[in-house]
């Protein structure tokens, strides 16, 4: 079945620090890949997505490229923020079903 | 306006107690979900309504039975609740059945505990 693999946390990063959280997926067909920030205490929101192979998604400095040949979709930001402390989470979602799958979220950590 | 709403934000109830959690989208979607979070984040979908029609049941206890009076709500009725039933409970809605590149959009979650 489908799935998404995340890298561990928590990350701990200092402030300015570059950011990458490592996600792998394995889907059958060609599904659309997601990142979802979860802040303290609220719910889940779309942080970007990118629906073919070599689509970059990219939001509030953050980007991510869907690499179909390492089945990859690792979220990277230049210089992190203390607001940007939160869990993120990989999804994807395959066209022919009607539900994302999420990996385990990964724990950001940003320091001043 | 809020897009998708959960009511009650947080829920502190009894074992062996029954409880209904309430969720509403004003987006227009046609596709709504409930999906767990345990207390380590983990996310897992639980149900799956298009057009108030049942398309995903996980495995869940027959404990859980979700009810959709219209395609703008979706609710969740829990029957003698456990111990183990506590964890954050989200409610989601997407539009159009069959397009993989639709985004969720996601409630501020209910967090139930049982005590």
């Amino acid at each position: 079945g489908n799935s998404v693999t995340q890298m561990e946390g928590p990350v701990t990063l200092s402030e300015e620090a570059f950011l990458t959280i490592n996600c792998t997926y394995t889907a059958t067909g060609y599904p659309s890949l997601f990142w979802y920030v979860q802040y303290p205490g609220e719910g889940l929101q779309l942080l970007l997505k990118a629906t073919k192979a070599d689509d970059k998604g990219s939001n509030k400095g953050f980007e991510a490229t869907y690499r179909k040949e390492t089945t990859s979709f690792h979220l990277e930001k230049g210089s992190v923020q203390v607001s940007d402390s939160a869990v993120y989470f990989c999804a994807l979602r395959d066209t022919g079903f009607q539900k994302l799958v999420f990996g385990t979220g990964t724990r950001l950590l940003v320091s001043p | 306006d809020t897009a998708v709403s959960q009511t009650p934000k947080y829920l502190v109830t009894q074992m062996g107690n029954d409880k209904s959690i309430k969720c509403e989208q004003n987006l227009g979607h046609d596709t709504m979900y409930w999906y767990k979070q345990d207390s380590k984040k983990f996310l897992k979908i639980m149900f799956s309504y298009n057009n108030k029609e049942l398309i995903i049941n996980e495995t869940v206890p027959n404990r859980f039975s979700p009810k959709s009076p219209d395609k703008a709500h979706l609710n969740l009725h829990i029957n003698s609740l456990e111990l183990g039933d506590s964890a954050v409970y989200f409610c989601a809605s997407s539009q159009a059945q069959g397009l993989g590149n639709t985004e969720a959009f996601f409630g501020q979650g209910t967090r139930l505990t049982v005590v």
